[in-house]
């Protein structure tokens, strides 16, 4: 079975301050990893993943997450905040041993910048 | 190329009528999933399908109905609305291929059952 779990429901950072959001995850075989975020009142948009290689992966708005296989982590990080990343994100995980073809996805973490 | 194309964006039920929640993609992926999001959960599979004729149940399948008939679209049904099932309804699909299960979301249906 594949889980995840996002510890905080909400991060608050200052504007320039670098910002981390947490994400634990459960499987039984190897796992894809990814990071969505949403603005309010839209889809989900894909930010990163990791799949298999270097353990810290670059995405989209200058996002990055560092796969911790020994603490079974994957938290996403940014090294200044901008009040624009304001936003819910979501950690996802796929279990490659468990066969299972769609993603978990976690609870969802509020993050919040402030001016 | 226009995504993941959802029909209507808002809805309003009265406990026990019936509605089709709409969603198509442009993009020949093969799997197409079915979430709600509601406060405080997340987002939760309702059902999902990895190819034309093959659908299967998520985590909360009760009360709704799926059926893939095409690559392109994968229809919703509520069978009869309960208020439980007032949320935000969102469509993704993805591929196999290089892309490794990157999901592209939809921009959502509002529900709300009186």
């Amino acid at each position: 079975a594949q889980s995840v779990a996002q510890p905080e429901d909400q991060v608050n950072v200052a504007e320039g301050n670098p910002l981390t959001v947490k994400c634990t995850y459960s499987v039984s075989g190897n796992p894809y990893l990814f990071w969505y975020v949403q603005y309010p009142n839209r889809g989900l948009q894909f930010l990163l993943k990791y799949i298999t290689g270097d353990n810290l992966v670059k995405g989209s708005y200058g996002f990055e997450a560092e796969f911790n296989k020994s603490q079974t982590s994957f938290h996403l990080k940014k090294p200044s905040a901008l009040v624009s990343d304001s936003a819910l994100y979501f950690c996802a995980v796929r279990d490659m041993g468990g066969g299972s073809y769609i993603p978990t996805f976690g609870r969802g973490t509020s993050l919040i910048v402030h001016p | 190329n226009a995504g993941v194309t959802q029909t209507p964006k808002f809805q309003v039920l009265k406990t026990g009528q019936s509605m089709t929640l709409q969603c198509a993609q442009d993009m020949n992926h093969e799997y197409m999933s079915w979430y709600r999001q509601d406060p405080g959960m997340g987002l939760r599979l309702i059902h999902y399908s990895v190819g034309a004729g093959i659908t299967d149940q998520g985590e909360v399948p009760n009360g709704y109905n799926v059926s893939r008939s095409t690559t392109e679209d994968f229809p919703l049904r509520l069978l009869s609305a309960a208020p439980s099932q007032t949320s935000v309804y969102f469509c993704a699909s993805s591929t196999q291929g290089a892309a490794f299960y990157e999901q592209y979301f939809g921009p959502g249906t509002r529900l709300t059952v009186t």
